[in-house]
């Protein structure tokens, strides 16, 4: 149990295009969602933190016009990056809230890299 | 604000014991976790204390915390090459919902056959 997935793995752009990523939990209802994204041998670095229904809080420094997030359903979040740009590339990672016997315990997605060009 | 602090890398020899360790300044935290990340993956929850526990055993995971010094580790024992990956030491202290994760920087695990 507590799968998530993510969609694409794995994504090349031309700059100044906008890429969709798309996280999902496949066998159980998230609250809350959060996007990261990680540099190369870096720690993960939380960009935003999603729930159904509401707008996203994004941490300081983290573009919300840039990085749209959209939480339609307690089983899908998905974050566009618009007018993607070399610098955003990325790895950027989801997680999903499920409340367990470790609390309020996140279940990672698998990751999407994103290179642009 | 929180503070996650782990050694970058570890090496060992297959079948010896790998001790992680990890500090953390948030005294608020109520669970601790370590992730597992093998290259080009995401995260993988491995095993989580609560904070008032001392001590978590799960095959060949056991963590352990000392509460006074903030300090956890996570010890695998005979340990394989399949285990080389980074591990990620995170808490949930005083963000902005107690879902929030801190992580420290990982630690990065190699084993030698």
């Amino acid at each position: 149990g507590a799968v998530v997935s993510q969609h694409p793995s794995w994504v090349i752009c031309k700059s100044g295009t906008s890429v969709k990523i798309e996280c999902r939990s496949l066998d159980f209802q998230a609250t809350t969602m959060f996007w990261y994204r990680q540099f190369p041998k870096q720690s993960l670095m939380l960009m935003a933190t999603s729930n159904e229904g509401s707008k996203a809080t994004y941490e300081q420094g983290v573009e919300k016009d840039k990085f749209l997030i959209n939480h339609a359903s307690l089983t899908l979040s998905t974050l566009t990056v618009t007018s993607a740009h070399p610098e955003d590339s990325s790895f950027y990672i989801c997680s999903a809230t499920m409340t367990s016997g470790g609390g309020d315990t996140q279940y990672f997605g698998p990751g999407t890299r994103l290179t642009v060009l | 604000g929180e503070d996650v602090e782990q050694s970058l890398f570890l090496s060992v020899r297959e079948g010896d014991s790998s001790v992680i360790n990890c500090t953390y300044t948030d005294s608020s935290s109520t669970y601790l976790y370590w992730y597992k990340q093998e290259p080009g993956a995401g995260l993988q929850l491995l095993t989580y204390i609560f904070s008032n526990m001392d001590m978590k055993q799960d095959q060949r995971l056991t963590v352990l915390l000392n509460k006074k010094d903030k300090h956890l580790s996570l010890r695998i024992a005979d340990t394989q090459t399949g285990d080389s990956a980074i591990y990620f030491c995170a808490e949930n202290g005083s963000g902005a919902g107690s879902y929030q994760l801190t992580f420290g920087k990982g630690t990065k695990l190699s084993v030698i056959p």
